[in-house]
């Protein structure tokens, strides 16, 4: 079956610092990928997807790249605020399906 | 910008009682799901519908889930009788395509 596994958190880091989020998947056939983001108190906010290999899916800052050789879809910001404290979300859906499969999630603090 | 908006945000209920958690899609949207999230636990897929009917569901979507779409509008999940593991946050979501989804604020359900 499809599974996705995140690096476990929490994260905690200093405003400007670089954030990376590790995801890897494991899927039949060709997913496609996406990273969710839920702030404190809010629902899951759909941050940024890829639908095939090399795609790179960006917003916000953000940026992740789907690696099909190597199963990942890491998540990256380059200068983080404090801003981006919230709980991040790797997921794929099947394109038989499309029902979403979701990683366990990362919780990121980001300090001033 | 339009969203998937939930009601209740909270809602608590005895054991044995039924729940109607509600959804309001965004308006153009076509393909609708729930999922659930117990406290400490990945975000789980429940049930997906299109076209008036359920096209997915999961093994956790027995005979006590139901889903309608009663109005056009609005997309219900009804729980005939909840049970203590019911407990959880229940999100509603919806997109245009199968491929991407956008998610209400959730509904947190606390079964006594």
């Amino acid at each position: 079956g499809n599974s996705v596994t995140q690096m476990e958190g929490p994260v905690t880091l200093s405003e400007e610092a670089f954030l990376t989020i590790n995801c890897t998947y494991t899927a039949t056939g060709y997913p496609s990928l996406f990273w969710y983001v839920q702030y404190p108190g809010e629902g899951l906010q759909l941050l940024l997807k890829a639908t095939k290999a090399d795609d790179k899916g960006s917003n916000k800052g953000f940026e992740a790249t789907y690696r099909k050789e190597t199963t990942s879809f890491h998540l990256e910001k380059g200068s983080v605020q404090v801003s981006d404290s919230a709980v991040y979300f790797c997921a794929l859906s099947d394109r038989n399906d499309y029902k979403l499969s979701f990683g366990a999630g990362t919780t990121v603090t980001v300090r001033a | 910008e339009p969203e998937v908006t939930q009601t209740p945000s909270h809602q608590v209920t005895q054991m044995g009682q039924e729940v109607i958690l509600r959804c309001v899609p965004i308006s153009n949207h076509l393909y609708f799901y729930w999922y659930r999230q117990i406290l400490g636990q990945k975000v789980e897929f429940l049930v997906s519908f299109y076209n008036n009917e359920i096209s997915e569901k999961s093994e956790i979507f027995d005979d006590q889930f139901s889903v309608e779409r009663p109005d056009g509008s609005n997309f219900t999940l009804k729980i005939r009788s909840t049970k203590l593991e019911d407990s959880a946050m229940y999100f509603c979501a919806s997109g245009v395509t199968q491929e991407t989804q956008y998610f209400g604020p959730g509904t947190r359900l606390l079964v006594l």
